[in-house]
């Protein structure tokens, strides 16, 4: 079936770095945009990234520029985030989710069930 | 930045009853607006996207409408399983962006 399954959350120190995981099955992953959506606790929800499916294009949200990379290995059929210089503010749970079919980017269709990075001292 | 703002933050209703789920735009975002149901302690799931296509197994009792603006997600007729957290997000600009949600709750 199809499934989005994350890894490599845990706690971190400010200023930290951590890199998340997410591995595709069921699914042609190369053909599909991918996203990282991530929740704080008690809160909503918050687009994070998105790479296109060839890798080439990418976009972040302004809370996350310049400090996470989002990239991808279609070999591997698996979705990374690297996140620099952690913040408290970055603590969440962090989901990666996939766009619909027919090219239509940035509507998630499935999801994984999240992984929870915790920034703290 | 694409503001969403969704009213009301919570709604008490019954089941059986119909729930009105309303999403504001701060500037158009045409029909590229999505709904998503969240219940506590799982993953978001996609009902509805660009304002008014129903996900994949989504039952036809959840409706959206709307475009531009002002979008409104309709359950026609509340299941106890419905009660949960409901959000929209645009798809229109990047960066994309969620509304702050709103709980439907059981009066």
């Amino acid at each position: 079936q199809v499934q989005l399954v994350e890894s490599g959350g845990g706690v971190v120190q400010p200023g930290g770095s951590l890199r998340l995981s997410c591995a595709a099955s069921g699914f042609t992953f190369s053909s599909y945009g991918m996203h990282w959506v991530r929740q704080a606790p008690g809160k909503g929800l918050e687009w994070v990234a998105f790479i296109r499916y060839d890798g080439s294009n990418k976009y972040y949200a302004d809370s996350v520029k310049g400090r996470f990379t989002i990239s991808r290995d279609n070999s591997k059929n698996t979705l990374y985030l690297q996140m620099n210089s952690l913040r408290a503010e970055d603590t969440a749970v962090y989901y990666c989710a996939k766009d619909l079919p027919a090219m239509i980017v940035g509507a998630f269709d499935i999801w994984g069930q999240g992984t929870m990075v915790t920034v703290s001292s | 930045e694409i503001v969403l703002t969704q009213s009301p933050a919570t709604l008490s209703l019954s089941p059986g009853e119909r729930a009105t789920l309303s999403c504001r735009a701060s500037q158009s975002v045409s029909s590229y607006l999505a709904w998503y149901q969240q219940k506590p302690g799982q993953a978001p799931r996609l009902l509805i996207y660009d304002a008014s296509n129903r996900a994949t197994g989504i039952p036809a009792r959840f409706s959206g409408s709307g475009s531009g603006t002002d979008f409104t997600l309709t359950i026609s007729s509340l299941e106890p399983e419905d009660f949960a957290v409901y959000y929209c997000q645009q798809r229109s600009n990047w960066p994309l962006s969620f509304g702050p949600g709103t709980k439907v709750d059981i009066k």
